[in-house]
């Protein structure tokens, strides 16, 4: 089964307006974090936010915000204020202390466009 | 301060020739990862190392393929005897430690290579 799962193919936004990118995981793992990564046509992946598992409070960067529902098990990221810079794809991805704490598992990504 | 760096940006090779990717990680990063993401696709683990030596060698897609980390720094992945599905971005990541879910994974910007 997926262990992260990004439904969105494909978003488009309008400048200057707020969008939420979803994303839901499955873990058994109790302790677990959660990344939000942002790939501009650059192909550089760009960490964006982080939310543990038991972080009381959902994070937030600048205009990076994350809704993190943890009985839906969903960490979906919240961009304010969209900028066209904000066009690029975007991953969510995980990991688990359980897993021996190596690799980010990654979903397979949203395509932001920001429209002017 | 520097972030994580990857030699050469764009490789073209022939069927068949063999292949050597370079990272350099962030300094003082004592763990380094190796993903393929192949085009239009998410983030495939290959291998990571806890300082020179790599516990986890399970994402490696074949024995043609090999890495190895010296002094604790520059790693090399290669491919032997390339084949025309190895084509993909091959994107290196560093972090503080694996003691931890919570670290974050910086990335380089990635070698793009193209088997013809």
């Amino acid at each position: 089964a997926q262990k992260i799962t990004q439904t969105q193919p494909g978003m488009f936004v309008q400048e200057k307006e707020a969008v939420t990118l979803d994303c839901t995981y499955d873990t058994s793992d109790p302790s677990y974090g959660l990344f939000w990564y942002k790939q501009p046509s650059s192909g550089e992946m760009i960490f964006l936010i982080y939310q543990g598992s038991y972080d009381q409070q959902n994070a937030t960067e600048g205009r990076y915000s994350l809704n993190f529902q943890k009985a839906r098990k969903s960490a979906n990221l919240v961009i304010s204020a969209s900028q066209l810079g904000d066009s690029a794809m975007y991953f969510c991805a995980m990991r688990e202390r359980n897993s021996g704490n190596t690799p980010l598992v990654f979903g397979k990504g949203t395509r932001l466009s920001v429209i002017a | 301060g520097a972030g994580v760096s990857q030699s050469p940006s764009n490789k073209v090779t022939e069927k068949g020739k063999d292949v050597e990717l370079r990272c350099d990680p962030i300094s003082g990063h004592t763990a380094l990862y190796w993903y393929r993401q192949s085009l239009g696709q998410g983030l495939e683990f290959l291998i990571y190392f806890q300082g020179n030596s790599a516990p986890d060698k399970s994402g490696l897609p074949s024995d043609r393929f090999s890495a190895e980390r010296t002094g604790g720094s520059v790693s090399t992945l290669t491919i032997q005897r390339t084949q025309q599905e190895d084509s993909a971005v091959y994107l290196c990541a560093s972090s503080l430690e694996t003691g931890g879910f919570k670290r974050t994974q910086y990335f380089g910007p990635g070698t793009r290579l193209l088997v013809l």
